[in-house]
């Protein structure tokens, strides 16, 4: 199956808050998990990525959890700045190594200053 | 710039013609993928191809949707006797050999049938 779901569909924090975006996905085969960031008017950009062999990876303010056998995965943004407000995706690769990514419907993210 | 290029950046049609869109990928990446993005939702899948290979199609994709990359570099996708409901950003990305995973995309072309 190639089911993908975001939750929330709409977060507002305060600037300096967290922010954390669960991703759900059905397909037992993937193991690639990567977010992408994407900005009004502009093109979708990988913010950070994760393989199925590892739980956690971080980068910075980003962090990214995979959960494999609950087939979930999160965004974790941390000390959030007005320059993170955007939509952002999860999109699970579907199929097994080298075959297409999934997006979910997306997550907008609006921090207030 | 040697990113993902894509032409033409906009197009308005009208209902029962034909368009064509170009894509042009980073030069050293041999995979290269359509999606489709309407407002407020994600990329959805088109098709992708491995060099000059169509590896995948999606199935909701109509008859009337055709995608070609006749020598592995650039790719076309024409979309024949268009309708108002494929009004959309069609956006194409592409992949390195190193299969990283990571997609690269283009700036879009936004499609919009009257």
């Amino acid at each position: 199956g190639e089911n993908v779901e975001q939750h929330p569909s709409t977060l507002s924090v305060q600037e300096g808050d967290s922010a954390v975006i669960k991703c759900t996905y059905s397909d037992s085969a993937s193991n690639y998990f990567p977010w992408y960031k994407q900005e009004l008017g502009k093109r979708p950009q990988l913010i950070i990525d994760i393989r199925s062999n590892v739980g956690e990876k971080k980068d910075q303010r980003i962090a990214v959890t995979l959960n494999k056998t609950a087939k979930h995965f999160s965004l974790h943004i941390t000390e959030t700045q007005p320059e993170d407000s955007a939509v952002y995706f999860c999109a699970p690769q579907v199929g097994g190594y080298g075959n297409k990514l999934v997006f979910g419907a997306g997550t907008i993210l609006r921090v207030k200053s | 710039d040697t990113g993902v290029s894509q032409n033409p950046r906009h197009k308005i049609t009208k209902r029962g013609q034909n368009v064509t869109f170009r894509c042009d990928p980073i030069s050293e990446h041999n995979r290269l993928y359509w999606y489709r993005q309407t407002l407020g939702q994600g990329p959805e899948f088109l098709t992708y191809f491995q060099n000059e290979a169509q590896l995948e199609k999606s199935r909701l994709l109509s008859d009337r949707f055709s995608a070609e990359r006749p020598k592995g570099s650039f790719s076309t996708l024409e979309i024949q006797r268009t309708e108002q409901g494929d009004s959309a950003m069609y956006l194409c990305a592409s992949s390195g050999r190193l299969n990283t995973g990571e997609l690269f995309f283009g700036e879009g072309s936004r499609l919009t049938v009257l």
